[in-house]
């Protein structure tokens, strides 16, 4: 069965403070994503990552950053967080190419005040 | 611009009926659709998908219909149940990329 965690599920930061996401997939799989998810937008992409060090910019990477350092973690980073970036983010990731179904984990909850 | 839409932001059904839940796209690249189901405080989980070579594909109570040349798909639950009441995201493989519609809020009321 395939797991995808996500370090924490709520979270409450202060404007300007650097914000950490991590989520760990324990299946192997090469492709990582970090979406957030806002009422009536559905998910958007921010960042997406195919291999250890390899990123890709998503539809809406502003505000973020990512790092890969090992196959099975991909982190989100907020480099000063923002009230407009509170949100539900969302982690996922694929098996190699053949497979189209995306495992999410839980989601972490994130407030900016 | 949205890609992938989701016109319907709830619909409400009684049990046991059908649900349609329906999604329009404008990309001709997707080549592959999935519907996801979300329950609140949960991360979403996939309920069944259509390669664009297909039109039909059915799993249990769940069918998915796809119209290549409309750009439309749709998702049918029959019959409907209160454990269905969740989001429903529709989105689309084009390459590397998964694209989300905005999501049905579906309610079946018992």
């Amino acid at each position: 069965d395939v797991k995808v965690t996500q370090s924490s599920r709520y979270l409450v930061k202060r404007t300007g403070e650097k914000v950490f996401l991590e989520c760990v997939q324990d299946m192997d799989h090469e492709n990582m994503f970090w979406y957030r998810q806002d009422p009536g937008l559905g998910l958007r992409l921010i960042y997406f990552s195919y291999d250890v060090k390899m990123k890709e910019k998503g539809d809406i990477p502003e505000g973020y950053s990512v790092s890969r350092e090992k196959k099975e973690r991909f982190s989100l980073i907020l480099e000063s967080a923002s009230t407009n970036q509170t949100s539900m983010y969302l982690c996922a990731s694929t098996p190699p190419a053949g497979s189209y179904e995306q495992y999410f984990g839980p989601g972490t909850r994130l407030t900016v005040t | 611009d949205q890609q992938v839409k989701q016109n319907s932001p709830s619909l409400s059904v009684q049990e046991g009926r059908i649900s349609i839940l329906n999604c329009d796209y404008t990309n001709s690249m997707f080549d592959y659709f999935l519907w996801y189901k979300k329950y609140p405080a949960e991360g979403p989980t996939f309920l069944i998908s259509i390669s664009s070579i297909k039109d039909k594909n059915e799993d249990g109570r769940f069918t998915v219909f796809l119209n290549k040349s409309a750009k439309h798909l749709s998702l049918h639950i029959v019959p409907s149940q209160p454990g269905d009441s969740a989001v429903y995201f529709c989105a689309a493989w084009a390459g590397n990329m998964l694209t989300f519609g905005g999501g049905t809020r579906l309610m079946v009321k018992p």
